[in-house]
């Protein structure tokens, strides 16, 4: 069993949409959430990290976690076609980066 | 991509040759981290550093070495590609550790035929 399960996808959309992104996770000591975007052919960067559960809200961008059911979230509101991108989440424990386990990846396409 | 470099950029090699890639960052951050990126299995570390000529092993170092004489450079050696080794690499440099975000550079895309 993989640590992080994402769905990759691919998953379109009209502009204008609510876009969820969603990972699951099978180790409970994973403390810090983080979601990268990853336009094709670049580095991934990263858009939000959250510590724990609970929400957090950047612009049109909210993070979700949920520890009892070892389930995060991404929320994309008012969707746009430069957010077509491939979504990662990553995780990790106490311990520090070189612990830093990722999802696959879930293809988005905004289309206009 | 936060002042860091990968080189080459695409590469093309035979099973058997040796290929190194380098990671150059203008940062001055002391963390250095190399992942390799497939599909089906996302992003996986395969050897980081922690200052120089200190480093450690990833998930999946095996086939792999790494080498850091300066703050700025970070080398990943394949002494003996294999077609398993075909993929993407990153090279990703963070302040700390426990920091919650890595810079990544722009990737190498490396083919073993």
């Amino acid at each position: 069993q993989k640590e992080v399960e994402q769905d990759p996808g691919p998953l379109s959309v009209p502009e204008g949409a609510i876009v969820s992104l969603n990972c699951t996770y099978s180790n409970s000591a994973f403390q810090y959430f983080m979601w990268y975007r990853q336009y094709s052919r670049k580095g991934p960067e990263l858009l939000m990290y959250t510590y724990s559960s609970g929400n957090k809200e950047d612009g049109r961008f909210t993070a979700q976690v949920d520890k009892s059911s070892k389930y995060i979230s991404l929320f994309i509101r008012d969707s746009q076609p430069s957010d077509s991108a491939t979504y990662l989440c990553a995780m990790r424990d106490q311990t520090g980066a070189n612990n830093l386990f990722f999802g696959t990846g879930t293809r988005l396409t905004v289309i206009p | 991509d936060a002042g860091i470099t990968q080189s080459p950029r695409h590469k093309v090699t035979e099973t058997g040759t040796p290929v190194t890639l380098r990671c150059h960052q203008t940062e001055n951050h002391r963390y250095m981290y190399w992942y390799r990126q497939d599909p089906g299995h996302g992003l996986r570390l395969i050897h980081y550093s922690y200052g120089v000529k200190d480093t450690d092993k990833g998930e999946v170092s095996d086939g792999y070495s790494v080498s850091r004489s300066k703050t700025e450079d970070f080398l990943l050696t394949l002494e003996s590609a294999t077609s398993s080794q075909t993929s993407v690499y990153f090279c990703a440099i963070s302040e700390s550790p426990t920091y919650n975000e890595q810079f990544f550079g722009p990737g190498t895309r490396l083919t073993v035929l």
